[in-house]
């Protein structure tokens, strides 16, 4: 079990660039997930993938964000012109879906620095 | 609108003693409840978890019990160990897991 990889680890941007977030879960998980983690609170949930469909997205999601799971394997999350209000910690969690109720697993996340 | 509370932001207790975590959500329609460490540089790591068809679950030093009709829930570990020093995130989900919704966290000090 090589668990919850993303990449890279940090990310420093300056603010209005773009950037792009990789994780890639657990081989045998189908339910992959991204949430937001600033200092203080408890990570928020963005969105969701069953296999490649994109089946929910939060309102914290803008135009801004984007995410894609292509063949249901790995996940890129992408920050077009980014803002300082965007500087966080990105992680990614992977579920088996075939059993309800089954926990995350959590990558060590990407933090991103825009300055 | 914070559906999932931790009030305590931080908890201080003696190596061997019990530390008891607590958290309280507003959302009736959660039926399961996780709680996940946390340690600096990592990700969250699931600890126990139960069902809102039960009240209480053990793991090891690890208990959750969960009061549905105050909707609160609390994490016993006992006995407390400095390795057990970590941020505790309290988590509850409906519909299957599809979205689990995370409290603010409660950092933890066991004191040797």
């Amino acid at each position: 079990d090589t668990g919850v990889s993303q990449n890279p680890r940090h990310k420093i941007t300056k603010r209005g660039q773009n950037v792009t977030f990789r994780c890639d879960p657990i081989s045998e998980h189908n339910r992959l997930y991204w949430y937001r983690q600033t200092l203080g609170q408890g990570p928020e949930f963005l969105t969701y993938f069953q296999n490649e469909a994109q089946l929910e997205k939060s309102r914290l999601l803008s135009d801004r964000f984007s995410a894609e799971r292509p063949k249901g394997s790995f996940s890129t999350l992408e920050i077009q012109r980014t803002e300082q209000g965007d500087s966080a910690m990105y992680l990614c969690a992977s579920s088996v879906g075939q059993t309800l109720n089954s926990p995350l697993h959590f990558g060590n996340g990407t933090r991103l620095t825009v300055t | 609108d914070q559906q999932v509370k931790q009030n305590s932001p931080s908890l201080s207790v003696q190596e061997g003693r019990i530390s008891i975590l607590n958290c309280d959500y507003t959302n009736s329609m959660f039926d399961y409840f996780l709680w996940y460490k946390k340690y600096p540089a990592e990700g969250p790591t699931f600890l126990i978890s139960i069902s809102s068809i039960k009240d209480k679950n053990e793991d090891g030093r690890f208990t959750v019990f969960l009061n549905k009709s105050a909707k609160h829930l609390s994490l016993h570990i006992v006995p407390s160990q400095p390795g057990d020093s970590a941020v505790y995130f309290c988590a509850a989900s409906d519909d299957g897991g599809f979205k689990t919704i995370f409290g603010a966290g409660t950092r933890l000090f066991v004191k040797a």
